[in-house]
């Protein structure tokens, strides 16, 4: 199995839609991220969780809402989007969330219309 | 100034030269470097982890400049496959704090 692994690859959801996005990690790593990476613009860190907890909100939106039921895996709960968050979204997994060396899933496509 | 600073290229290089490019970075209080490099649709992947005495992977290398406050990526020989986005991160004293810059765009020719 790959380290980190992203579902779905690709969705498209109306802005009255509510959809999830999964992320799993099996390196046995103990911190999770999520990252928006919109085009010509630096990924942005939205969300990191270190053994289950928050450590940091990056005045993400409220529509975005993530949970991180253990330590493996991490959700990404949408609703109400809008069209500028049409953008590829990336979770990625470190040994611990004082590491750089970060683990990338291949992302989720999102497409708002 | 933005945080963490690429040219964007693209660098258009024919096979078998050397490039470089650096990134700078704003907070002096930034403790850790990386590059991690993109290939077109895909997801960031780390290339190598920058050292202040600097560091040295086959054909890449990788310098850190404090007083600067810039880092570089140089690469040897290169190759086709070399071809992609390379990403230049800077993590802050903080504990989680991870910045990406916006990547520079590299391109071999044969």
């Amino acid at each position: 199995e790959t380290g980190v692994t992203q579902t779905p690859r690709h969705l498209v959801m109306g802005m009255t839609n509510k959809k999830s996005l999964k992320c799993e990690q099996h390196l046995g790593h103990n911190a999770m991220y999520w990252y928006k990476q919109s085009a010509k613009k630096p990924l942005e860190l939205m969300f990191v969780y270190s053994l289950e907890e928050r450590v940091e909100n990056n005045s993400v939106p409220s529509r975005f809402s993530p949970e991180c039921p253990n330590s493996s895996h991490l959700f990404l709960h949408l609703h109400t989007l809008q069209p500028e968050d049409s953008a590829l979204y990336l979770c990625a997994s470190s040994q611990d969330y004082r590491s750089g060396e970060l683990f990338f899933g291949e992302g989720s496509r999102l497409t708002v219309l | 100034r933005k945080e963490v600073e690429q040219d964007p290229g693209p660098f258009n290089v024919p096979e078998g030269a050397t490039v470089a490019f650096n990134c700078t970075y704003s907070n002096s209080a930034s403790q850790s470097f990386f590059w991690y490099r993109q290939d077109c649709r895909k997801e960031p992947k780390l290339l190598m982890s920058v050292y202040s005495s600097g560091n040295e992977d086959g054909r890449f290398t990788a310098q850190l400049n404090r007083a600067s406050q810039y880092i570089s990526l140089l690469i040897r020989d290169s190759k086709l496959s070399d071809s992609a986005t390379y990403l230049c991160v800077v993590k802050d004293s903080s504990a989680s704090k991870i910045i990406f810059g916006s990547g520079t765009r590299l391109s071999i020719r044969p």
